[in-house]
């Protein structure tokens, strides 16, 4: 069956500082990737997504590129702030509906 | 307007109990899921509805049901509660195609007392 791998954490940086959480993934097919990003007490939101390989998803300064060869989704930052503090989970869609996450990564950015 | 909203937002109940979780959803989206998230923001699916028809389930206790009774809306009806039970609920929805993402609702947590 499909699943995503991803850096354990918690993670913790300070402001400025280069984040990368790394996401490997098993799936069959061709699926689609996500990071999604969950703020405190609220819900899941997309960050990025990338459809097919080589392609590279972008937002906020998160950068992410989907390379079939590693089966890898790793997501960067070039420099994070306070506001960027958050759980990033990793997740893949493929043939059979169902979206599949990641363990999560907590990330705290101190000032 | 929200797009996905679930109702209630706090729920505080005693064990044996039985509650329901509502969800609608407004973007016209035709498949709906069920996610339950643990202390440890681990998110497991367990339900999920294309055009009213069950299309995922998970190992969850029968206990858990789920409803459909059109294709905005996705309710979770959970029978006998139990302190295992405590966890944040999400709701979402998205397009059947392959390429889209889900939205998600702000979540239900759910506490057994």
């Amino acid at each position: 069956g499909n699943s995503v791998t991803q850096m354990e954490g918690p993670v913790t940086l300070s402001e400025e500082a280069f984040l990368t959480i790394n996401c490997t993934y098993t799936a069959t097919g061709y699926p689609s990737l996500f990071w999604y990003v969950q703020y405190p007490g609220e819900g899941l939101q997309l960050l990025l997504k990338a459809t097919k390989a080589d392609d590279k998803g972008s937002n906020k300064g998160f950068e992410a590129t989907y390379r079939k060869e590693t089966t890898s989704f790793h997501l960067e930052k070039g420099s994070v702030q306070v506001s960027d503090s958050a759980v990033y989970f990793c997740a893949l869609r493929s043939n059979d509906y169902k979206l599949s996450f990641g363990a999560g990564t907590t990330v705290t950015v101190r000032a | 307007d929200t797009a996905v909203s679930q109702t209630p937002k706090y729920l505080v109940t005693q064990m044996g109990n039985d509650k329901s979780i509502k969800c609608e959803q407004n973007l016209g989206h035709d498949t709906m899921y069920w996610y339950k998230q643990d202390s440890k923001k681990f998110l497991k699916i367990m339900f999920s509805y294309n055009n009213k028809e069950l299309i995922i389930n998970e190992t969850v206790p029968n206990r858990f049901s789920p409803k459909s009774p059109d294709k905005a809306h996705l309710n979770l009806h959970i029978n006998s509660l139990e302190l295992g039970d405590s966890a944040v609920y999400f709701c979402a929805s998205t397009l059947g195609q392959l390429n889209t993402e889900a939205f998600f609702g702000q979540g239900t947590r759910l506490t057994v007392v």
